[in-house]
């Protein structure tokens, strides 16, 4: 079935500095999702992607979907403490339900 | 401002019990869903219902069964809970293939 892979697992930056989580799929996806969890809480909705090279821009984050439609980013410029959290990645295929990424957990120092 | 709820934040069962987790949306949503999460392993999707008495297996439906009577109501059955069903999970709706609002999640503890 359809794999969604998440890279890095964990990442601790200083406050200020950019980081970057990628989502790797098997297959060609329909779309793809991205959610933010915050320790203790759960999955909330940032934003999909439905284009191929599509780019999407939230203030400091940028999203991005592949030509291929199998992989896509999310990068966080000048990231702040309240960035921190879970961000996972959702790809839509042809059936009703999304497979999610591992999630890649963002640490930031001040 | 409710738009997914679930009816507990905390639960203790002891193995061997029925367990009940209840799902209830107000966005006249067609599809619900229920995840569990588990640390280094994400989001796992064990039942899914694109319809009232319509269902769908995820990828981890063993030991789970799964009741919608109505359309903004979605239940998650555990038979017979077992320690390795541990775990927090999450319900969630959709009207397409967009999930916009998960609930806050259940903390399921299996003794």
């Amino acid at each position: 079935g359809q794999q969604v892979m998440q890279i890095p697992q964990y990442q601790h930056v200083q406050e200020g500095e950019d980081f970057t989580t990628y989502c790797n799929s098997s297959t060609t996806l329909s779309n793809i999702q991205w959610y933010k969890q915050r320790p203790g809480g759960h999955p909330v909705f940032l934003i999909q992607l439905v284009k191929s090279g599509e780019v999407k821009k939230q203030k400091r984050l940028t999203f991005q979907f592949g030509e291929a439609k199998k992989n896509s980013s999310l990068h966080i410029t000048a990231t702040q403490t309240t960035d921190v959290g879970t961000y996972f990645c959702a790809g839509g295929g042809s059936g009703y339900a999304l497979n999610f990424g591992k999630g890649t957990s963002l640490l930031v120092t001040p | 401002d409710v738009k997914v709820t679930q009816s507990s934040r905390y639960l203790v069962k002891r193995t061997g019990e029925k367990v009940f987790l209840e799902c209830v949306q107000d966005m006249d949503h067609e599809n619900m869903f229920w995840y569990r999460q588990d640390p280094g392993l994400g989001l796992r999707l064990i039942y899914f219902s694109y319809d009232v008495k319509m269902k769908e297996k995820g990828d981890i439906p063993e030991g789970y069964s799964v009741s919608r009577e109505k359309k903004e109501r979605f239940s998650l059955i555990l038979e017979s809970a077992s320690t390795n069903q541990t775990s927090m999970y999450l319900c969630a709706s959709s009207s397409d293939g967009q999930i916009k609002y998960f609930g806050p999640g259940t903390r399921l503890t299996v003794t």
